[in-house]
């Protein structure tokens, strides 16, 4: 049973540039989050997919959005990169919903690490 | 609003001693508390939770974290560390009413353990 899978696992782009990352969730998962990991730091909740739609949304401008697809993957973009923007971004799954609530552990892929030059 | 302190940035132990990495949480509502461990170059890994029952969790590798409401602290246990702990550890908080939702990271303890 593949777990969550993220891609690309490393890349480097310049400022002003714009990024996709993508993330493949947990078999049996329908939502979908995305955190940011500075360096050194705890990850940052950034925003939360399910039934293609962004439920839950951190503090991070507009430059970051998202796309959730009908067979539940998701894509994290970036525009207008800073150089603030490099980080380990993570893509983390959840169970199925229960009566409208997520429950149960959140499965994290292994991330993909971002340099901004 | 909730929030979580690990006190420690960096804990160093030696191997077969016991393990202790400090959390404590600040939250409006009813918590529920994670411990999540990251090996180098890896994604996170759940090691426990807490979500209202008992307030001694047990986790995987042999830890185990005690809720204290009192103190608001959720510490983090094990009674012998081996070389594999070697990690950064992360506490986590989120509502209980929403517990797949926003996770609220605190900033981290490494460990390191010696030989």
């Amino acid at each position: 049973d593949a777990g969550v899978t993220q891609s690309p696992t490393h890349l480097i782009k310049t400022r002003g540039q714009q990024v996709t990352l993508r993330c493949s969730p947990k078999s049996g998962h329908d939502t979908v989050s995305w955190y940011q990991q500075a360096l050194g730091q705890g990850p940052q909740f950034i925003f939360q997919y399910y039934e293609e739609e962004e439920r839950q949304r951190g503090n991070f401008p507009d430059r970051f959005s998202g796309h959730q697809f009908p067979n539940y993957s998701s894509e994290l973009n970036v525009n207008a990169l800073l150089l603030g923007d490099s980080a380990l971004y993570l893509c983390a799954s959840s169970l199925k919903r229960n009566s409208g609530r997520v429950t149960g552990e959140l499965f994290f892929g292994e991330g993909s690490r971002l340099t901004v030059l | 609003a909730q929030s979580v302190t690990q006190l420690d940035s960096h804990v160093s132990v030696s191997e077969g001693t016991p393990v202790l990495l400090r959390c404590n949480y600040s939250s409006s509502y009813s918590p529920s508390l994670f411990w999540y461990v990251q090996h180098p170059n890896k994604g996170l890994q759940l090691l426990l939770k807490y979500t209202s029952a008992a307030t001694l969790v047990k986790g995987i590798n042999g830890f185990e974290a005690e809720f204290k409401k009192s103190e608001t602290s959720f510490h983090l246990t094990k009674p012998s560390a081996h070389m594999s702990d070697a990690a950064e550890y992360f506490c986590v908080v989120t509502p209980l009413y929403n517990q797949g939702g926003k996770l609220i990271f605190g900033q981290g303890t490494e460990l390191s353990v010696k030989p």
